[in-house]
């Protein structure tokens, strides 16, 4: 059974940043990319990036560029999404979701993590 | 543009059928994905690839295409079927994009 399971909820301040992670099991690591996703309240999802697992190459959204930073770590089969600089706006659930296509990014998504509420708030 | 755009709401009344349509230029060159997301839930997909059905997802649930918009199409809607409905396709320049979603209503 694929699973994904994220961190806990985070609250920060203007200006820090938060470190979210997403540990799967159940299926090799190293065969699906990875993928970030956010979703403000009431809003529709919003891609943010995507990693290789095998090179750990990674694909940013332009929107994002410069302000977040996926890693991974093959031992523990650990994604990792670092965002800094917080704003108000980037409250929201953030979402890891696996690459439904084995090697390549097909760039859509077969398996979810169940969400990580960070709240940016003063 | 890489924008996909969707009705905010549709609404149907039980067995009857749900068409909730997404357009954008991107979409008559790139295949489109869909998901479903009920409240507190993580999204799930339905459609892959314009109108491929994962295993799992009932045949009530459909897709189709035609230039740049596409259609899920959801025939006997039952009740467990209210939920938002997400396109999504990518961009020219490999990024991934989100229809604004369709908030489906049983009556």
């Amino acid at each position: 059974q694929v699973l994904m399971v994220q961190s806990g909820a985070e609250v920060r301040k203007p200006g820090a940043s938060v470190n979210v992670s997403c540990k799967a099991s159940g299926y090799a690591f190293s065969d699906y990319y990875i993928h970030w996703v956010r979703q403000a309240p009431g809003q529709g999802p919003e891609w943010m990036g995507r990693i290789n697992p095998n090179s750990g190459g990674t694909n940013y959204a332009q929107k994002f560029q410069g302000r977040i930073t996926v890693t991974r770590d093959t031992s523990i089969t650990t994604t990792y999404l670092e965002v800094i600089s917080l704003r108000f706006d980037d409250s929201a659930l953030y979402y890891c979701a696996r690459d439904a296509i084995v090697g390549a990014p097909g760039d859509y998504f077969d398996q979810w993590g169940q969400g990580t509420l960070v709240t940016v708030s003063s | 543009s890489n924008e996909l755009t969707q009705p905010p709401s549709v609404s149907v009344s039980p067995g009857q059928t749900a068409r909730i349509t997404c357009s954008g230029d991107a979409l008559a060159k790139q295949y489109v994905y869909w998901y479903q997301q009920k409240p507190g839930q993580a999204p799930v997909l339905v459609i892959y690839k314009d109108n491929e059905r994962p295993s799992g997802i009932p045949v009530r649930i459909s897709g189709s295409s035609s230039g740049t918009t596409v259609t899920l199409s959801i025939i006997a809607v039952q009740a467990g079927d209210e939920a938002d409905y997400y396109c999504q396709s990518a961009d020219s320049s490999g990024s991934v994009v989100f229809g604004g979603g369709t908030k489906l209503t049983v009556l």
